[in-house]
């Protein structure tokens, strides 16, 4: 199958600082690209979806200033969590969807992130 | 809008025993299904999925799947489980605009 790789796999970041999240498709073309946050024991909760040289969408309840997506190549998208604070301390998903095989969305790793 | 529910939340099995594990859609078109597992702290991987066709679907580590239209289930087995099958599992369907909606997960443990 085709991998997508997130980096870094864990980050630890004072209050009040960012910390940028990114995510790759290592082979295949990637138009759109998923955010999620998944709190402990909990599923994922889709926070945004993100195509290729547009905005993101972000979904309802999910500050779009606070969490910045960018996807501005057919390869990476990142997710910069801005000011953080440790509500926002989570596990951050990624998922990409493309050509050739789009029938079908790849995960990252996920990204642990932990604000103190 | 599409919902999905795993109603175990937990699910406690001896190796070498079998394991089914429940997933119910709502969904108003034809459901494109899947299953993922995950290990603690890391992404999800793709057992298997449902489009179309053959409703016993065969994924991969041995795991299968019966789509049932009529009960809108999509329940995953596996006839003799492995230690290394301890781990969460979560049913996802997918929406217009290709987004997953995910169940709340079932997480296996495995007894020796």
């Amino acid at each position: 199958g085709a991998v997508v790789s997130q980096h870094p796999s864990w980050v630890i970041c004072k209050s009040g600082t960012s910390v940028k999240i990114e995510c790759r498709s290592l082979d295949f073309q990637a138009t759109t690209m998923f955010w999620y946050r998944q709190f402990p024991k909990q599923s994922l909760m889709l926070m945004a979806t993100s195509n290729e040289g547009s905005k993101a969408t972000y979904e309802q309840g999910v500050e779009k200033d606070k969490f910045l997506i960018n996807h501005a190549s057919l390869t990476l998208s990142t997710l910069t969590v801005t000011s953080a604070h440790p509500e926002d301390s989570s596990f951050y998903i990624c998922s990409a969807l493309g050509q050739p095989v789009n029938t079908e969305a790849f995960f990252g790793q996920g990204t642990r992130l932990t604000v103190v | 809008a599409q919902s999905v529910t795993q109603p175990d939340i937990h699910i406690t099995v001896s190796e070498g025993a079998s394991l089914e594990l429940r997933c119910n859609y709502s969904y108003g078109a034809t459901p494109y299904l899947f299953w993922y597992v995950q290990s603690p702290g890391q992404g999800l991987q793709l057992l298997l999925k449902y489009f179309s066709g053959d409703t016993l679907v065969q994924g991969i580590k041995g795991f299968e799947a019966e789509f049932k239209r009529s009960q809108s289930s999509f329940n995953l087995r596996k006839p003799s489980v492995h230690w290394s099958d301890a781990a969460e599992y979560f049913c996802a369907v997918k929406a217009a605009g290709n987004k997953l909606t995910f169940g709340g997960g079932t997480r296996v443990l495995v007894k020796p």
